[in-house]
């Protein structure tokens, strides 16, 4: 079974770091490219970014959101993707989500999502 | 970026209807668009992509059509299971967008 799982996710005072895992099972990681979402309480999905698969060049791609503050990265070996978020802000707070980029080039499927409260 | 404008933003039908969602862009994507759905506590699950292909394990009664910069989201016959709120997402150009979501509830 194809399957992503989120981790990492807490509560965070502003101006901090965290890294976020995305850990996948079920199929061959480095084939896949990988997208980061993200849904603030109550409201809808948000892209974050994109970690290209190395047959598509290995390229990252972020939100203007999160550019410069978030950065994504992956290890093939370990099957693992990671949201490295620094500089958080309040605005930040969401449940986050990774999801693999399939053969038709569309998002699916996605993890259970983490959640990351970003408050003082 | 591309502005996804979807309606309406709520609906309340009853079991056994037949329900269409609109989601139009601000500017042409081709066929490149995708609905989802996403029940309370639960990640998005891809239904439709491609703007009418059905992804795997989706039932039938669910169909999608359009291109350019109108898309729709048909559910033939609404199953208790489809309460839930439905989001499209356009593919052409980075930053991907969504629309803004339609939930569904039950009248």
């Amino acid at each position: 079974e194809v399957q992503l799982v989120e981790s990492g996710g807490g509560l965070v005072q502003p101006g901090r770091s965290l890294r976020l895992s995305c850990t996948a099972s079920g199929f061959t990681f480095g084939d896949y490219g990988l997208n980061w979402f993200r849904q603030a309480p109550g409201k809808g999905l948000e892209w974050v970014g994109l970690f290209r698969s190395k047959t598509l060049g290995g390229t990252t791609q972020y939100a203007a959101s999160v550019k410069g503050r978030f950065t994504i990265s992956r290890d093939d070996s370990k099957s693992i993707a990671y949201l490295q978020m620094n500089s958080l802000r309040t605005e930040d707070t969401a449940v986050y989500y990774c999801a693999r980029v399939d053969s038709s080039g569309y998002d699916s499927p996605w993890g259970q999502g983490t959640r990351v409260t970003v408050s003082a | 970026d591309i502005q996804l404008t979807q309606s309406p933003s709520f609906l309340s039908a009853s079991v056994g209807d037949r329900v269409t969602i609109t989601c139009r862009a601000s500017q042409g994507i081709s066929s490149y668009l995708a609905w989802y759905q996403q029940k309370p506590g639960k990640a998005p699950n891809l239904l439709i992509y491609a703007a009418s292909t059905l992804q795997s394990g989706v039932p039938s009664r669910f169909s999608g059509s359009g291109s350019g910069a109108e898309f729709t989201l048909t559910i033939s016959s609404l199953q208790p299971d489809d309460f839930a709120t439905y989001y499209c997402q356009q593919l052409h150009t980075y930053p991907l967008t969504f629309g803004g979501g339609t939930k569904v509830e039950i009248k």
